[in-house]
């Protein structure tokens, strides 16, 4: 069965610091991998996928992840961290026919 | 329209009364989501639709919650004798096709209060 896990409930970071948010997974088969955000008070956004090809993915708002098979990771990065990042992010794997999500992680970003 | 909509945007309900959520999926899109978001949790899937028929209800969590599409378009979620523990924020999302390689697209949500 698939699973997804999402280890940290919030990360804190300093603005203009690097960020990672942690994702790990469980699939049979090629894994297909998302990462949503929620702002507050607003629906998830899709930031970014991994379906094929190069490991390193790049996204909206200059977020990037990097796929690792050996490791079953999809953590998200971002190099330089903003305030306006604060938001709850979800990673999630594409089952059969639907989407099974992550608890979630509450990014925290501090000026 | 330019995105999904959702109505309505709140709904407070009294114990054992019955509800409708409305859903209206980016225009051409074929596949629909429902999915419940309980507070400080992940999201929860309910049931997914692929044109009108829904190939998957595995996650309706009881036979109060049923969902129907019409026209390959709007969809309603309906909930009946609501339960306090129905309260949630409930998420639609649409795709342009049924393949799970492809990102899904959410609405804003219904936030569900059962008192």
């Amino acid at each position: 069965a698939q699973s997804v896990a999402q280890p940290e409930d919030q990360v804190n970071v300093a603005e203009g610091n690097p960020l990672t948010v942690k994702c790990t997974y469980s699939v049979s088969g090629n894994p297909y991998l998302f990462w949503y955000v929620q702002y507050p008070n607003r629906g998830l956004q899709f930031l970014l996928k991994y379906i094929t090809g190069d490991n390193l993915v790049k996204g909206s708002y200059g977020f990037e992840a990097e796929f690792n098979k050996s490791q079953t990771s999809f953590h998200l990065k971002k190099p330089s961290a903003l305030v306006s990042d604060s938001a709850l992010y979800f990673c999630a794997v594409g089952g059969t026919d639907k989407l099974i999500f992550g608890t979630g992680t509450r990014l925290q970003v501090f000026p | 329209g330019a995105g999904v909509s959702q109505s309505p945007s709140n709904k407070v309900t009294e114990k054992g009364k019955d509800v409708e959520l409305r859903c209206d999926p980016i225009s051409g899109h074929t596949a629909l989501y429902w999915y419940r978001q309980r507070l400080g949790q992940g999201l929860e899937f309910l049931i997914y639709f692929q044109g009108n028929s829904a190939p998957d209800k595995s996650g309706l969590p009881s036979d109060r919650f049923s969902a129907e599409r019409t026209g390959e378009s709007v969809s309603t979620l309906t909930i009946q004798r609501t339960q306090q523990e129905d309260s949630a924020v409930y998420l639609c999302a649409s795709s342009p096709g049924g393949l799970i390689r492809v990102a899904q697209y959410f609405g804003p949500g219904t936030r569900l209060t059962v008192l």
